[in-house]
């Protein structure tokens, strides 16, 4: 079945240092890729997707690449804050299945002024 | 703003309480519903896909009997934890998405259950 694997936690970062979470998956066919963010106590909100090989998606700062040939969606950004401290999930959804997501074990970064 | 409005956000109660959890898309209408489970610091683990008019379907292990789901409207869901004991206490998070293609999924903000 499709699965997720994203690197383990915590990453701790110095503020304005440049960030990378490593994201491989397996799917069958054509899956759209996610990145979630999860905030203390709170449900996961949409980061940024991408729905076809070479897709770059982006939002607030963070890019992640959809890379076909290595199964690949990692999560980069130049420069981060103290404010972008949260987990983060790396998700799939198959593309003829409906919107069932598979999600990767979460992240948790730490960012530290 | 948000899409999907999750109820109660936090319930402690006495073990064998039954627990319902809320979760209403506001703007749009959602045939389709989930509902998950995060153990902390862990993942979410899909429970159930809630389907609007008819039966949910639920994942391997999940026990139907246990967590009752009804989807009665097209912006309503609810997961009832029935007899719940300590062993249900985690993170429950709700989610569904607009009608269309390649639609992302939308949280709600979760809900925190807690068996004493």
């Amino acid at each position: 079945g499709d699965s997720v694997t994203q690197m383990e936690g915590p990453v701790t970062l110095s503020e304005e240092a440049f960030l990378t979470i490593n994201c491989t998956y397996t799917a069958t066919g054509y899956p759209s890729l996610f990145w979630y963010v999860q905030y203390p106590g709170e449900g996961l909100q949409l980061l940024l997707k991408a729905t076809k090989a070479d897709d770059k998606g982006s939002n607030k700062g963070f890019e992640a690449t959809y890379r076909k040939e290595t199964t690949s969606f990692h999560l980069e950004k130049g420069s981060v804050q103290v404010s972008d401290s949260a987990v983060y999930f790396c998700a799939l959804s198959p593309g003829d299945a409906g919107n069932m997501l598979t999600f990767g074990g979460g992240t948790r970064l730490m960012v530290k002024p | 703003g948000a899409v999907v409005s999750q109820h109660p956000s936090r319930v402690i109660c006495k073990s064998g309480t039954s627990v319902k959890i809320e979760c209403r898309s506001l703007d749009f209408q959602a045939t389709t519903m989930f509902w998950y489970r995060q153990f902390p610091k862990q993942s979410l683990m899909l429970m159930a896909t809630s389907n609007e008019g008819s039966k949910a379907t639920y994942e391997q292990g999940v026990e139907k009997d246990k967590f009752l789901i009804n989807h009665a409207s097209l912006t309503l869901s609810t997961l009832t934890v029935t007899s719940a004991h300590p062993e249900d206490s985690s993170f429950y998070i709700c989610s569904a998405n607009r009608q269309g293609g390649n639609q992302p999924q939308h949280f709600g903000d979760g809900t925190r259950l807690s068996i004493l």
